[in-house]
């Protein structure tokens, strides 16, 4: 009940081209939901995040669109550039019982944005 | 204002021996939590420190311990190294639990 379903675990997308990329979670608990990106060699860089009181979030061209009875969420990047090609995370926090910092990662979606 | 500072970025050790990590926060960012990231296993919460106590760990042996300094740095320990510990250690920082995480780049540890 504490994972963090990813998907796809690779997607390839043309440059200026939107990808998309899936979570959905069990735990009904969960009340945050971060998305991070990681280039190789780097630490995970928050993107965007989202908390279930809303049903999207749009940040430049990141974009979270969250349904909250399906108890899923998704990543859009639209107009996709060959520098958006990295590693993205979901990840979800819970703060029953108080405030806390433990986020249950996704998998990870290996993006590729070929020019 | 610098980012989350981990040293050392690259480390070899063998089995059976300990490791010390160190992770400097963003200042003024007073929790601080560590992720094991492996290929096999992905990220996975080790434990939090905020105001130098431990407020949540992961499920990781005993083997794995850390603790937070007065000044928010925070130290990770590994006693009895396996192969299987090798991976990227990460260190995240908030200002306060629940606020939003921002990684370092990470200790790379390799046991031979």
């Amino acid at each position: 009940q504490q994972q963090v379903k990813q998907s796809p675990q690779s997607l390839i997308v043309q440059k200026g081209g939107i990808s998309i990329i899936n979570c959905a979670y069990e735990n009904t608990a969960f009340d945050y939901f971060p998305w991070y990106q990681q280039f190789p060699g780097k630490g995970p860089a928050l993107l965007i995040a989202i908390r279930p009181d809303v049903s999207e979030k749009k940040e430049g061209r990141f974009t979270i669109s969250f349904n909250k009875s399906a108890k899923q969420f998704s990543l859009h990047i639209m107009d996709s550039q060959p520098g958006d090609s990295a590693t993205y995370f979901c990840a979800a926090l819970s703060r029953y019982g108080g405030a806390t910092n433990k986020l249950i990662f996704g998998t990870g979606t290996l993006l590729a944005v070929q020019p | 204002k610098a980012g989350v500072t981990q040293t050392p970025r690259y480390l070899i050790k063998t089995r059976g021996q300990q490791v010390t990590l160190s992770c400097s926060p963003i200042s003024g960012h007073r929790s601080v939590s560590w992720y094991q990231q492996t290929p096999g296993q992905g990220l996975q919460f080790l434990f939090e420190y905020f105001s130098e106590t431990q407020r949540n760990k992961g499920n990781f042996p005993g083997r794995f311990s850390g603790r937070q300094f007065s000044n928010s740095r925070s130290e990770m320990n590994v006693s009895t190294l396996e192969l299987g510990d090798s991976a990227l250690y990460l260190c995240a920082s908030s200002s306060l639990p629940d606020q939003p995480q921002h990684f370092g780049d990470g200790t790379r540890l390799s046991i031979l």
